[in-house]
């Protein structure tokens, strides 16, 4: 399967604290995508990492890529209620095809 | 910007019925779209791709002739679940990207999905 693996598979913080989520993949990628989903919702696009970046920022987010481990974190800074929500990542490879990790579910506790 | 509108989000029928969900791109056209299936507290399955005006790329497992696509137009594609049963039951899920059709490193934008249930 071309499918990612991301680990914790659940995360829960207290509010304030960082949120940190890491995938791995097996393929070579052209890029690495971040998406949270709400329950029984669609997936809302975060951020997108080129194979040729290392370091990425958004707001509280910041996603590093390493491509020699076939990996990537996600890291959420500051955390709110607001943010609890299952986390995947998306691997872009060449074609034109996307495979999703097995997800993080990430719980804020205020 | 980049909304994507499917319809209709929930389904509830009886089993043996025909099913056809509709992904729209409402702001932008949509080269491509692709069709996920996800299981409860589970990732994201892909099914298959389509590109505009191409057959579907369905993956590996996936029934072409249980899973119709078509992607006729920039802004459009369905999903018609054929003959449904109790193990097509699902949260199924749309996704849009502009861009060249080939490769692109545009997000994909989804769909706030269908729950399909059948008796």
């Amino acid at each position: 399967s071309q499918q990612g693996e991301e680990d914790p598979q659940a995360l829960s913080i207290q509010e304030g604290e960082n949120a940190t989520m890491n995938c791995s993949y097996k393929t070579s990628i052209n890029n690495l995508q971040w998406y949270r989903q709400n329950s029984g919702r669609g997936l809302v696009h975060l951020i997108l990492i080129r194979s040729n970046e290392r370091e990425k920022h958004s707001g509280r987010l910041r996603v590093t890529l390493d491509t020699s481990k076939k990996s990537s974190s996600l890291l959420i800074t500051a955390s709110r209620a607001a943010d609890t929500a299952s986390y995947f990542c998306a691997t872009g490879i060449t074609g034109n095809q996307f495979y999703f990790g097995t997800g993080t579910s990430l719980t804020v506790i205020p | 910007g980049a909304v994507v509108s499917q319809h209709p989000s929930w389904v509830i029928c009886k089993s043996g019925t025909s099913v056809k969900i509709e992904c729209r791109s409402l702001d932008f056209q949509a080269t491509t779209m692709f069709w996920y299936r996800q299981f409860p507290k589970q990732s994201l399955m892909l099914m298959a791709t389509s590109n505009e005006g191409s057959k579907a790329t369905y993956e590996q497992g996936v029934e072409k002739d249980k899973f119709l696509i078509n992607h006729a137009s920039l802004t459009l594609s369905t999903l018609t679940v054929t003959s449904a049963h109790p193990e097509d039951s699902s949260f199924y899920i749309c996704s849009a990207r502009g861009g060249t059709a080939i490769y692109s490193n545009q997000p994909q934008h989804f769909g706030d999905g269908t729950r399909l249930s059948i008796l």
